[in-house]
């Protein structure tokens, strides 16, 4: 079955710096790759997503990128802000609208 | 709309006893989730309905039941709950059409089994 791993498990950046999380995968087949950004003792929500007929995809200061030669895909962070302090999760769907998370990436934003 | 809820918040059992968590979804979606939360492991996939009157197990099943009641509700049951089962339980929902695969998550409910 499908199996993501993501990167780093922490992350600490200065506020206004740009901050970067990796995740790879093993089924090819897997078309569809969300993000989720987790706020303490919240639910997870969705802040962008690909799918794997697209290379790059931006929203203001976030964007995501899909390799699908190399299966990773990357979330891009800039001008961090202190409320971007969050539990970041990617996830893979290797369909039937399925989702495999990886183990998620703890972001600190210091002012 | 109310979007996915979740009941109950919090829930305290001892070792043996059983539970039944609610979920309900209010966006006409076709497909709903069970997902548990532990630290360190992300979210694990219990149960899910891709449409109203069917179920298939995920990664984590063993020790829960699943009812898909009609297409809103969906529901877990724990029959005689472990320690191990101590964790956040999300339930989500997805659509149809293009956008099947986006899932929306409730807010969840902390449990605790002593």
């Amino acid at each position: 079955g499908e199996n993501v791993e993501q990167h780093p498990s922490t992350l600490s950046v200065q506020e206004g710096d740009s901050a970067v999380i990796k995740c790879t995968y093993s089924d090819s087949a897997s078309n569809y790759f969300p993000w989720y950004k987790q706020e303490l003792g919240k639910r997870p929500q969705l802040i962008i997503d690909i799918r794997s007929n697209v290379g790059e995809k931006k929203d203001q200061r976030i964007a995501v990128t899909l390799n699908k030669t190399a299966k990773h895909f990357s979330l891009h962070i800039t001008e961090t802000q202190p409320e971007d302090s969050a539990v970041y999760f990617c996830a893979a769907s290797p369909g039937f609208q399925k989702l495999v998370f990886g183990t998620g990436t703890r972001l600190l934003v210091s002012p | 709309n109310a979007g996915v809820t979740q009941t109950p918040k919090f829930q305290v059992l001892k070792t043996g006893q059983s539970m039944t968590l609610q979920c309900a979804q209010d966006m006409n979606h076709n497909s709903m989730y069970w997902y548990r939360q532990d630290p360190g492991m992300g979210l694990r996939l219990i149960y899910y309905s891709a449409s109203e009157g069917t179920t298939d197990k995920g990664e984590v099943p063993n020790g829960y039941n699943v009812s898909r009641l009609n297409k809103r509700e969906f529901s877990l049951r724990l029959e005689s709950a472990a320690p191990s089962q101590t964790s956040v339980y999300f339930c989500a929902s997805s659509g149809m059409g293009p956008l099947a695969d986006t899932q929306y998550f409730g807010p969840g409910t902390r449990l605790t089994v002593l």
